[in-house]
């Protein structure tokens, strides 16, 4: 059974500029999770989506948003980047129940010069 | 601000040693309680999780302690192996939340 995949691996971009990453989860898969790791920081929870509905939404700016598609894929958007948003940007899919275990992917290190 | 509170942020350990990791929450809504373990350069993966209904779970060679009245929790590594040098993370959540708060991390590393 496939992994989570995140792409593109590695993406450089300037201030100001916007992203939008991607990821596929685990076959049979319905929720999809976002979360930033940053040194300082640390895992940050950014949103939750479940059947194409956005069920939990972390303390980020409304730079940041998501939307996941109906076969479960699911892209962020980070619009007028900063420096500051330079991290290593994690999704994880799971079955979608409240203590379901997480499966993430190996995630896109995002740098912003 | 971190809702859970990890120590140390890092530690070093002989093979066959004994790792200890340590988390406090605030929180008394949280209800389940998992930890992670990421290698460099993947994501984090799941290792083992308890629930507050219960006091120690064992899984292998790691084993979670649970206190509910000091709200605290720990990861125990019995017999560190230098396979085990990865970076830490507890975490916990609330119910119907599906989101983890996760601790800061603890990198461990296991010397042969």
């Amino acid at each position: 059974k496939a992994g989570v995949t995140q792409t593109p691996r590695y993406l450089i971009k300037t201030r100001g500029q916007q992203v939008t990453l991607s990821c596929s989860p685990i076959s049979g898969h319905r929720s999809v999770s976002w979360y930033q790791q940053t040194p300082g920081q640390g895992l940050q929870f950014l949103f939750e989506y479940f059947s194409e509905t956005q069920r939990n939404k972390g303390n980020f700016p409304g730079r940041f948003s998501g939307r996941q598609f109906s076969n479960s894929r699911s892209e962020m958007n980070v619009s007028t980047l900063e420096l500051g948003d330079s991290a290593l940007y994690l999704c994880a899919s799971s079955l979608g129940g409240a203590e379901e275990k997480l499966f993430f992917g190996s995630g896109t290190q995002l740098s912003v010069l | 601000q971190q809702q859970v509170k990890q120590s140390p942020q890092s530690l070093i350990v002989q093979k066959g040693g004994i790792s200890i990791i340590n988390c406090a929450y605030e929180n008394t809504a949280f209800d389940y309680f998992p930890w992670y373990q990421q290698f460099p350069g993947k994501g984090p993966a799941l290792l083992i999780a308890i629930r507050p209904d219960v006091s120690e779970k064992k899984e292998g060679r790691f084993t979670i302690s649970f206190n509910k009245s000091a709200k605290q929790f720990s990861l125990h590594i019995m017999d560190s192996q230098p396979g085990d040098s990865a970076t830490y993370f507890c975490a916990a959540s609330i119910g119907n939340d599906y989101k983890l708060s996760f601790g800061a991390g603890t990198t461990v590393t296991v010397r042969a």
